[in-house]
């Protein structure tokens, strides 16, 4: 049983460039949260999408964007990039049936290095 | 505003030994905490949860203790191995169901041989 999978695991941009993250949630799971992670913290919830519509969305900009596709993968974009949204990029899946989205099951992330 | 916090940085521990990991909140309202570990190049890895109507879980060789009273959480590791050196998150979903996760910074656990 494949867990969260996330591509590409390392990824280098320079500053107004576009970037594309892309997550696979663990089977039997329709609920994909996104979450940055900068260097020696905790990571911080950017949104959640649910049946392809974002249903929450954390403290970010509008430069982040995601989107969910029919079998339940999802894509995170981040347009217009700064040195700051370097971090790590985890994405988290669960069941919509968990009353609060509890027991997140998190894939290895996505390491992006803004230039 | 929300938040969680832990008490310390970094934990060192010999080997064999009982290990203690706190962790402080502020919202008052939170009804389920979580523990998480993460080694290094990896995504966070869940450890135990406990919910706001209990003070106590136990697992394999880990147990979660809840004082509500002081918003205060913690994470006993029984018998600590070196595969338990990681980072060590405590994080709550809030009362209003939203599904985000609140992390605090982490503390980082070293096993020494």
């Amino acid at each position: 049983d494949a867990g969260v999978t996330q591509s590409p695991t390392h990824l280098i941009k320079t500053r107004g460039q576009q970037v594309t993250l892309r997550c696979s949630p663990k089977s039997g799971h329709d609920t994909v949260s996104w979450y940055q992670q900068a260097l020696g913290q905790g990571p911080q919830f950017i949104f959640q999408y649910y049946e392809e519509e974002e249903r929450q969305r954390g403290n970010f900009p509008d430069r982040f964007s995601g989107h969910q596709f029919p079998n339940y993968s999802s894509e995170l974009n981040v347009n217009a990039l700064l040195l700051g949204d370097s971090a790590l990029y985890l994405c988290a899946s669960s069941r919509a049936g968990d009353l609060t989205n509890e027991k997140l099951f998190f894939g290895s992330g996505t390491q992006l290095s803004v230039l | 505003g929300e938040s969680v916090g832990l008490h310390l940085p970094t934990l060192s521990v010999q080997e064999g030994d009982n290990s203690i990991i706190n962790c402080a909140y502020s919202n008052s309202a939170s009804d389920y905490f979580i523990w998480y570990k993460q080694e290094s190049g990896k995504g966070p890895q869940f450890i135990i949860d406990i919910r706001s109507n209990m003070d106590k879980r136990q697992g394999q060789r880990v147990t979660v203790l809840l004082n509500k009273t002081v918003k205060h959480l913690s994470l006993q590791i029984a018998a600590t191995q070196p595969g338990d050196s990681a980072v060590y998150f405590c994080a709550y979903h809030g009362s209003s169901n939203t599904g985000k996760l609140i992390f605090g910074q982490g503390t980082t656990l070293q096993v020494k041989p």
